[in-house]
């Protein structure tokens, strides 16, 4: 069935550092690869999505990068600072129906 | 311009109770998605609802029941609660099922707990 799965589940760096989260999806069919940001005790905020038909979009120190052929999509945040830190989900969708999540990374960024 | 609201915030409620949750999308999205979120996992797709009609179906059972209504308001109806119930429920709007946008705004949540 339809399945993402993320890793890692919890990634530690020090501020100002870079961070990578990465999502391999099995539905060929899906299009769009939102991620969330989801601070303890609040929702889940989109930061960033990329449709089938784009390889990478930036938006200032976030970044997401698309391989259909492998079916991974990758997170990418630079200059990390301790405001990063939060649970990140990818997510897989097709054509604006329901998200396959991915059971999330813990990201903690040090000062 | 309010974003996606939920209520109520906190429910608790017993084994064997019926409870029912409501969403109101952000200004301009007609299509709401219904989310299960237990602690510490991604949420799970439950249901869909676009132009009152239920479009899509995650894997829940049918105590697991929805509505949307002509203003695009959506409840999220859980009969026979279990135990295993006891989550954040989560709806999220997006501008147009079919549309050039795929983006979905997630609420606040309901979080209920079964005892």
């Amino acid at each position: 069935g339809e399945n993402v799965e993320q890793h890692p589940s919890t990634l530690s760096v020090q501020e100002g550092d870079s961070a990578v989260i990465k999502c391999t999806y099995s539905d060929s069919a899906s299009n769009y690869f939102p991620w969330y940001k989801q601070e303890l005790g609040k929702r889940p905020q989109l930061i960033i999505d990329i449709r089938s038909n784009v390889g990478e979009k930036k938006d200032q120190r976030i970044a997401v990068t698309l391989n259909k052929t492998a079916k991974h999509f990758s997170l990418h945040i630079t200059e990390t600072q301790p405001e990063d830190s939060a649970v990140y989900f990818c997510a897989a969708s097709m054509a604006g129906g329901k998200l396959i999540f991915g059971q999330g990374t813990e990201l903690s960024v040090k000062p | 311009d309010a974003g996606v609201t939920q209520s109520p915030t906190h429910l608790i409620k017993t084994r064997g109770q019926q409870v029912t949750l409501r969403c109101s999308p952000k200004s301009g999205h007609d299509t709401v998605s219904w989310y299960q979120q237990a602690l510490g996992q991604g949420p799970q797709f439950i249901f869909q609802y676009y132009e009152e009609e239920e479009r899509q179906r995650g894997n829940f059972p049918d105590r697991f029941s929805g509505h949307q209504f002509p203003n695009y308001s959506s409840e999220l109806n859980v009969n026979a609660l279990l135990l295993g119930d006891s989550a954040l429920y989560l709806c999220a709007s997006s501008p147009g099922a079919g549309g050039a946008s795929y983006e979905q705004y997630f609420g606040p949540g309901t979080r209920l707990t079964v005892t």
